[in-house]
């Protein structure tokens, strides 16, 4: 139990589109999904909390106006990295808390994105 | 302000050794800690403590907390090639919410 998928895995793009990625909880609601990002060789860094039904809280320095996050249902985040840039280019990962857990998070298997 | 510390940040040693990663913390109304292996993807889930002194035990690996100290370790025995991966402790900090994580330690162990 508690499977968080990502999709897509990876993704190149042109600097200019927008990239959307999606995360499911597969067998469980989960009414926060987090996003993270990470860079080679660093630990996560918390991008945002996403709360089904209400807006994203985003950390200090993360824009939300380029990374747009929607959790429109109990099993579905999703973040749009708009007008990517190159620098745009990183690890995302998405988790998920079970909905009567306290503090478990389970990850998803990351997005690799690239923009050239 | 909270925070995750964990030594050493990185680690090499042979097949077979035994290892303890370290954590410690600083964290207000401190609930839980909870131990991720990072492979090449996104991180796995390997324990939640919540007791000081209670291991908690899969197979070669174990962990326990220690709330007096802050801190917690994570052992890990007859170690093999499949156990590199970067080690992540993470903490909660606001009930149902985000993790403050650690840096990670590194273990490469060398066949």
């Amino acid at each position: 139990g508690a499977v968080v998928s990502q999709h897509p895995s990876r993704v190149i793009c042109k600097s200019g589109t927008s990239v959307k990625i999606e995360c499911r909880s597969l067998d469980f609601q989960a009414t926060t999904m987090f996003w993270y990002r990470q860079f080679p060789k660093q630990s996560l860094m918390l991008m945002a909390t996403s709360n089904e039904g209400s807006k994203a809280t985003y950390e200090q320095g993360v824009e939300k106006d380029k990374f747009l996050i929607n959790h429109a249902s109990l099993t579905l985040s999703t973040l749009t990295v708009t007008s990517a840039h190159p620098e745009d280019s990183s690890f995302y990962i998405c988790s998920a808390r079970l909905t009567n857990s306290q503090e478990t998070q389970y990850f998803g298997p990351g997005t690799r994105l690239l923009v050239l | 302000e909270d925070k995750v510390v964990q030594s050493p940040l990185s680690l090499v040693v042979h097949e077979g050794d035994t290892v303890t990663l370290n954590c410690s913390y600083e964290v207000t109304n401190f609930r839980s800690l909870l131990w991720y292996k990072q492979e090449k993807k996104a991180p796995t889930f390997l324990f939640m403590l919540t007791s000081s002194g209670i291991e908690k035990k899969s197979g070669r690996l174990s962990s326990i907390l220690d709330k007096k100290e802050l801190s917690s370790i994570l052992n890990i025995t007859a170690t093999q090639t499949g156990d590199s991966a970067i080690y992540l402790c993470a903490v909660p900090f606001i009930y149902g919410q985000n993790f403050v994580f650690g840096p990670g330690t590194r273990l490469s162990v060398l066949p």
